[in-house]
Formats: structure tokens, C-alpha cells, sequence
């Protein structure tokens, strides 16, 4: 079956340390997403990639990191400059945008603690 | 600019009640307007979506939503709860360009009590 596939589900992380959380699509999808969710404030976009090779800032950029090498993988690496990183993170996907209506599809989520 | 408000952050109902879960959204262009849903640690899924076709608009599990430009929203309602319905219900305007084009709104939590 098609989808998205998010790994770890779960991840705790000591403070300074970098944690990476992995996406792949096997959708045959050009755009790549990654949100952040916190408690009553819904989703916010961190990073995202139209094509390989190629990613842009959302609004929440500052203490993250992306790569696209491949199609298929969007993985998001948490860095020690993340100030509260403890959160629910969201990948998700979508049709090239000249086609797109705005419908994302989702993966099951990465919930990160920092102890 | 893009943006939705959803009215309520967490909505009750008794099971078999109706389900009112209200959106207002802003949009400078025709918008396309979207409902998900998320069970408790797991991501979205889609309910229904309207682009510009039919201004009632029909989703799964008997969920149903009308645009209404006049009033400038896209409620989600359904007929009579399930305890199944229980969870975060997310409305998402796009503006249809570029990539980087869905907002989301802060979520509306739906509790069914039996």
C-alpha cells in the first residue's frame, strides 16, 4: 500500500544532542513537508521540498535541518539549537504544486522528549 | 493572506447528537477549503475538501461541510455522533499557489459522551 512511513514513533533525546526523524513516501510525490504540533496551536510548517535537492524555510526553520537526496525521503534532524524541541512532528506529502490542490497526506507522526 | 479561525477548541456532544464544528476562513483569492482529523498519536487524514465544484460537499464516515462565501465558512457537520468520532478535527485553507499553500487552523477537540 501506498503511504508514509515516519521512524522512530517514539524518540527521547538528552539535552545537546541532535536527533534525526525519518520519511519516506512511497507515493510518487514531489513535495515533501515536515510540521511541528504543540498543544492548541495546531500545525506549523518547518521545513519543505518541491523537488530533489531542493528545500525552503517554513515558519519555524531556526534549529532544524533538512536534505532531499532522494525522492522519496525528507528525513529532519533536530539540533542541540532547537530550544524546545519536545513536541509531535508531522511529514507529510504532495502532488507537484502546478497539480495541487492542497491535500496533504500524512504520516503517523514522531513524538520527541527531551529529558 | 491565507488564515482560518475555528470557533471552539474543544466541542461535546452526546452520542447520536448532531456535530457543529465551525470554520471562518480569510482568503484573498477562491479558496480550496479542507477538514482532517487525527485519533489521539497519529497523523491526519483527510474527511473532505472543497475546490470550487459543488458548495456542499460530502466526506467519509457521514461528515459533510458547506462553503458559504457570503459568510466566508466552511463548517463540518454530521448528523449523529459516534463514540468512533472522538478526536481533533483540523480546518486548512490553500490558496492554490505553490507548494508551501495550506494553513491550518488551531484544531477543535471533539468529545462524545455516551
Amino acid at each position: 500500500d501506498g503511504g508514509i512511513t515516519q521512524s522512530p514513533k517514539y524518540l527521547f533525546r538528552k539535552e545537546g544532542q541532535n536527533v534525526t526523524l525519518s520519511c519516506e513516501q512511497n507515493l510518487n510525490h514531489d513535495a515533501m513537508y515536515w510540521y511541528r504540533q504543540d498543544p492548541g496551536q495546531g500545525l506549523r510548517l518547518i521545513y519543505y521540498s518541491q523537488i530533489v535537492n531542493d528545500f525552503q524555510k517554513g515558519d519555524i526553520a531556526e534549529g532544524y535541518s533538512v536534505s532531499r537526496e532522494k525522492k522519496e525521503s525528507f528525513p529532519l534532524t533536530v539540533t542541540s539549537a532547537q530550544k524546545n524541541p519536545t513536541a509531535f512532528y508531522l511529514c507529510a506529502s504532495s502532488k507537484l504544486a502546478g497539480a495541487n490542490t492542497g491535500e496533504l497526506f500524512f504520516g503517523e507522526g514522531s513524538r520527541l522528549t527531551v529529558l | 493572506a491565507q488564515s482560518v479561525t475555528q470557533l471552539g477548541s474543544h466541542v461535546s456532544v452526546s452520542e447520536g447528537a448532531l456535530v457543529l464544528l465551525r470554520c471562518n476562513y480569510s482568503s484573498s483569492v477562491p479558496p480550496y477549503l479542507f477538514w482532517y482529523v487525527q485519533y489521539p498519536n497519529q497523523g491526519l487524514q483527510l474527511l473532505l475538501k472543497y475546490t470550487s465544484a459543488a458548495t456542499l460537499v460530502k466526506g467519509i464516515n457521514g461528515f459533510e461541510a458547506e462553503f458559504k462565501k457570503s459568510e466566508t465558512s466552511f463548517h463540518l457537520t454530521k448528523p449523529s455522533a459516534h463514540m468512533s468520532d472522538a478526536a481533533e478535527y483540523f480546518c486548512a485553507v490553500s490558496d492554490k499557489t505553490g507548494a508551501n499553500n495550506l494553513f491550518f487552523g488551531t484544531g477543535t477537540r471533539l468529545t462524545v459522551i455516551p
